[in-house]
């Protein structure tokens, strides 16, 4: 079982739409959970970074929340545009790894925001 | 800076071929990670570089996969022979050592083993 997992697998919305992909993980204790953006053709760009202390963090159109108590994390995209069609991936950093920076990655939900 | 530099974009081989894949990583991060993606089995690390030391390698498939970083701005993966089911996309991604750890991806190289 992947300790990482994310849903939907896959979403198509309307764009103006609001949208929320979630990721439930079982890493434990962890240093970061983040959330990268993958376009078609392209490589992950990270879009937030959280500590386990954190609850919520922004940037711009994307906000992701954290709830360590029941290790789940969701991404919200406010106002969706065509350019928001990509793969969202959810990866942990598990903590006390040393000098092991290896991350866990989530499999991604492929969102599809159509005209 | 022009990020991270992946070469070749696309490679089709035939199978039992060897291939060298070639990675630049951003001037001034000290660590460097392979990655495949599949479908199936979305990003998986296969080994990474500290200070040009590797450090982890334990995602390396088997023997026929080989990682080098001679410098700290240049690192290979080689496959030798290749397989149809190493056909994947392989990234390269560089970070500098923090708190933070952000990587930063290129393009990556879209393998076809025939």
């Amino acid at each position: 079982k992947n300790q990482v997992e994310q849903s939907p697998q896959s979403l198509i919305i309307l764009e103006g739409k609001n949208c929320t992909l979630q990721c439930n993980y079982t890493v434990s204790p962890f240093s970061n959970l983040r959330w990268y953006k993958q376009d078609t053709g392209r490589g992950p760009v990270s879009l937030t970074i959280m500590t386990f202390s954190e609850n919520t963090k922004s940037n711009g159109r994307y906000t992701a929340t954290l709830d360590a108590d029941t290790k789940q994390s969701s991404l919200h995209i406010t106002a969706s545009q065509l350019s928001d069609s990509a793969s969202y991936i959810c990866v942990v950093r598990p903590a006390n790894a040393g000098n092991n920076r290896k991350l866990i990655w989530g499999l991604g939900t492929s969102l599809a925001v159509n005209p | 800076d022009a990020g991270v530099i992946q070469s070749p974009r696309h490679e089709v081989t035939e199978m039992g071929q060897e291939v060298t894949l070639r990675c630049k990583p951003i001037s001034g991060h000290n660590s460097l990670f392979w990655y495949r993606q599949t479908m199936m089995r979305g990003l998986e690390l296969l080994i990474y570089f500290n200070n040009n030391v590797p450090i982890d390698d334990s995602g390396m498939p088997e023997d026929r996969f080989s990682a080098k970083m001679p410098n700290a701005s240049f690192s290979t993966l080689k496959i030798q022979p290749s397989e149809p089911r190493d056909s994947a996309v392989y990234f390269c991604a560089s970070s500098f050592s923090s708190s933070t750890d952000t990587q930063y991806f290129g393009p990556g190289t879209r393998l076809t083993v025939l």
